[in-house]
C-alpha cells in the first residue's frame, strides 16, 4: 500500500475559481513534504516544501498546508489560471533515512 | 550535468523485445528513484537506490523489469519480452538524502512504446 495517498485522482475547473488538493501519508518518522508540479511531457517541478513545524506556506496563488498530527496536507490553487493545469504530486521524507515518497498525483485541467 | 538527464526520450519498440533505458543522475545524488506513469494515471514506484546499500525493488511489477546502479552515477532500467502494456513514461528522479530539504530532481522522461 502506498504511503502517500492522494485525492481527487482528477478535476476540471473553471478558469478563476479555486480548488484544494488533498494529500494523507503514513511516513514516519516524518521530516518533511513537498508539493510538486508536473505539465505535460516535463518532470515534475517542486513548488513548495512543508517541515514538522509549518502549518502553512504559500508560493505565489498556491498556499500549501500541514497538519503533521494527522497527517494531511493540502494544496489550495486560488484564482486558477490554464497554465496550472497540471499533475500536482505530493511527496514526503522520512527523517531517519531521507527516503522519498510518492503519491500518485491529481490531474488538474483549468478550463476558459 | 546540470540536471538529471534520461535517456532516449522517446522509444518504440515491438512487442517481445527488450529495451533499456539510462538514467544520469545530478552529480553527487547519491539517491536514485524509478517511477513509470502511464497515459493519465500517476506515478507509480519501480525501484529505489541509495549508495551502495541493497536496493528497495519493491515496485518493480514482474521479473521482465530490472535495473542497475554502479556506485552513485548511472542506472539503468531494463525491460525484458516488453508487452503492450509496458507503454508508459519511465521518470527517473535523483537526490541527496541526508540533506533533511532534499529536494527530488526528475529527468525528463523516457516514453515507451510497445507495439
Amino acid at each position: 500500500k502506498n504511503q502517500v495517498e492522494q485525492s481527487p485522482q482528477s478535476l476540471i475547473i473553471l478558469e478563476g475559481k479555486n480548488c484544494t488538493l488533498q494529500c494523507n501519508y503514513t511516513v514516519s518518522p516524518f521530516s518533511n513534504l513537498r508539493w510538486y508540479k508536473q505539465d505535460t511531457g516535463r518532470g515534475p517541478v517542486s513548488l513548495t516544501i512543508m517541515t514538522f513545524s509549518e502549518n502553512t506556506k504559500s508560493n505565489g496563488r498556491y498556499t500549501a498546508t500541514l497538519d503533521a498530527d494527522t497527517k494531511q496536507s493540502s494544496l489550495h490553487i486560488t484564482a486558477s489560471q490554464l497554465s496550472d493545469s497540471a499533475s500536482y504530486i505530493c511527496v514526503v521524507s522520512r527523517s531517519n533515512d531521507y527516503k522519498l515518497s510518492f503519491g500518485a498525483g491529481t490531474t488538474v485541467t483549468v478550463r476558459a | 550535468g546540470a540536471g538529471v538527464s534520461q535517456s532516449p526520450s522517446n522509444k518504440v519498440t515491438e512487442k517481445g523485445k527488450d529495451v533499456e533505458l539510462r538514467c544520469d543522475p545530478i552529480s553527487g545524488h547519491t539517491a536514485l528513484y524509478w517511477y513509470r506513469q502511464r497515459l493519465g494515471q500517476g506515478l507509480e514506484f519501480l525501484i529505489y537506490f541509495q549508495g551502495n546499500s541493497a536496493p528497495d525493488k519493491s515496485g518493480l511489477p514482474s521479473d521482465r523489469f530490472s535495473a542497475e546502479r554502479t556506485g552513485e552515477s548511472v542506472s539503468t532500467l531494463t525491460i525484458q519480452r516488453t508487452q503492450q502494456e509496458d507503454s508508459a513514461v519511465y521518470l527517473c528522479a535523483s537526490s541527496i538524502p541526508g540533506l533533511w530539504v532534499a529536494e527530488a530532481f526528475f529527468g525528463q522522461g523516457t516514453r515507451l512504446t510497445v507495439v
